[in-house]
């Protein structure tokens, strides 16, 4: 079964550094989104992107940020300067289009110390 | 306003139990709704899509009142493996952007 991945599971960075997390999405999925979700908090959208660029942001989603499609099958989502309250859960999703399913990557923990 | 507002329990239910969960949304102009459910520090997992004229996926029903902006979930016979955070997603008007529920715990009894 087809399925989205995120690549590292686990990065711990210190305040100030940049990252970047990797996302495969769906081969034939069209939409991709970045959430994030805060220890027992709710999932939170960020970011969502559509032929090589975004169409929709959140206000947490801030000029730290950025995504890229660098390739046919990498999206990735930088944070430029990593501030403590960064740290979180990023889930990349992908859908066949709007208003349909998504389907999550098991997430990449960001511990930012 | 919150667009999706959902009871955040916790449900603590005996196995084979009935139980139901709700949410209401804001945006009338939503389009798409699903219930999603997260284990644990894990990605949430698509459990049903919902629909105005009901759906249901064995032990699972879902149901749309449009009228009222308000989304169900039934689950007949709990069994050990549905304890889990189930999550009320509702999109947004563009279709762009899942509004998601804080979620309402649910932890079946032996």
């Amino acid at each position: 079964e087809p399925e989205v991945t995120q690549t590292p599971s686990h990065q711990v960075t210190q305040m100030g550094q940049e990252v970047i997390l990797r996302c495969v999405p769906i081969s034939n999925h069209l939409y991709f989104y970045w959430y994030r979700q805060i220890l027992g908090q709710k999932v939170e959208f960020l970011v969502s992107f559509y032929n090589n660029e975004i169409s929709e942001k959140s206000e947490i989603f801030d000029d730290q940020f950025s995504v890229e499609r660098p390739d046919g099958s990498n999206f990735t989502l930088k944070i430029r300067s990593t501030k403590l309250e960064d740290s979180a859960m990023y889930f990349c999703a992908s859908s066949e289009g709007l208003n349909t399913e998504a389907f999550f990557g098991q997430g990449t923990r960001l511990t930012v110390v | 306003r919150k667009e999706v507002e959902q009871d955040p329990g916790p449900f603590n239910v005996p196995e084979g139990a009935t139980v139901a969960f709700n949410c209401t949304y804001s945006n009338s102009a939503s389009q798409s709704f699903f219930w999603y459910r997260q284990d644990c520090r894990k990605e949430p997992k698509l459990l049903m899509s919902v629909y105005s004229s009901g759906n249901e996926d064995g032990r699972f029903t879902a149901q749309l009142n449009r009228a009222s902006q308000y989304i169900s979930l039934l689950i007949r016979d709990s069994k050990l493996s549905d304890s889990a955070t189930y999550l009320c997603v509702v999109t947004s008007n563009t279709g762009n952007q899942f509004y998601f529920g804080t979620g309402t715990s649910l932890t079946v009894i032996p």
